[in-house]
């Protein structure tokens, strides 16, 4: 079965600190997504990580990817309180470029 | 990115109607588009994939009769839940990809949440 799994699921955190959010994948694609989800809100897409190696980074948020490990890992720094919210990684099964699994999601808060 | 809009953004219904959620394209052409429902604090659900001059493909467990895709066109989708039930109260995101826009990536329209009394 194709997985995908976030850890942690929950993270509540000070403004200021650092912190990593990791996703592991059962799929073989070279292929990662990470979008966020504010409450109510659709999803916005973060970062796509197309290839092993591949570090993307936004602001205070930077995103990377082994394939070899089946790891990504989004990295939060100095964190602030508008990065309070659900983020999703997600997967392309073998031989599919659109569709994707997801995981469960890691809800952040961030507290002033 | 591309602009994906979702109609109505809300809905509320009596139990035993019809729902139609509409989900358009803005400025690419959406060869392939996604029906997601997603219960509160869980993730996101794939009910079906649709693609370009092809029927949807349902996941399994989700009933085509019940939930009705139709790709009308490259810019329009509409899903139809049928003799709606609570249990169907759920937030429905679409999303696409397509020609004009990165193959690399979804564009997921605001989302419709239904409520079913």
């Amino acid at each position: 079965e194709l997985k995908v799994e976030q850890n942690p699921l929950f993270l509540s955190m000070q403004e200021g600190k650092n912190y990593t959010i990791y996703c592991n994948y059962s799929t073989t694609s070279d292929r990662l997504y990470w979008y966020r989800q504010d409450p109510g809100k659709s999803l916005e897409s973060l970062f796509v990580l197309l290839s092993n190696g591949a570090v993307k980074q936004e602001g205070r948020l930077m995103a990377s990817l082994d394939t070899k490990a089946r790891l990504s890992t989004l990295h939060i720094t100095a964190a602030v309180h508008d990065l309070s919210a659900t983020y999703f990684c997600a997967s392309p099964p073998t031989g599919s470029n659109y569709q994707l699994i997801w995981g469960a999601g890691t809800k952040l808060i961030i507290k002033p | 990115g591309a602009v994906v809009s979702q109609h109505p953004s809300w809905v509320i219904c009596k139990s035993g109607t019809s729902v139609k959620i509409e989900c358009r394209s803005l400025d690419f052409q959406a060869t392939t588009m996604f029906w997601y429902r997603q219960f509160p604090k869980q993730s996101l659900m794939l009910m079906a994939t649709s693609n370009e001059g092809s029927k949807a493909t349902y996941e399994q467990g989700v009933e085509k009769d019940k939930f009705l895709i139709n790709h009308a066109s490259l810019t329009l989708s509409t899903l139809t839940v049928t003799s709606a039930h609570p249990e169907d109260s759920s937030f429905y995101i679409c999303s696409t990809s397509g020609r004009g826009t990165s193959t690399d990536t979804q564009y997921f329209g605001p989302g419709t949440r239904l409520t079913v009394l």
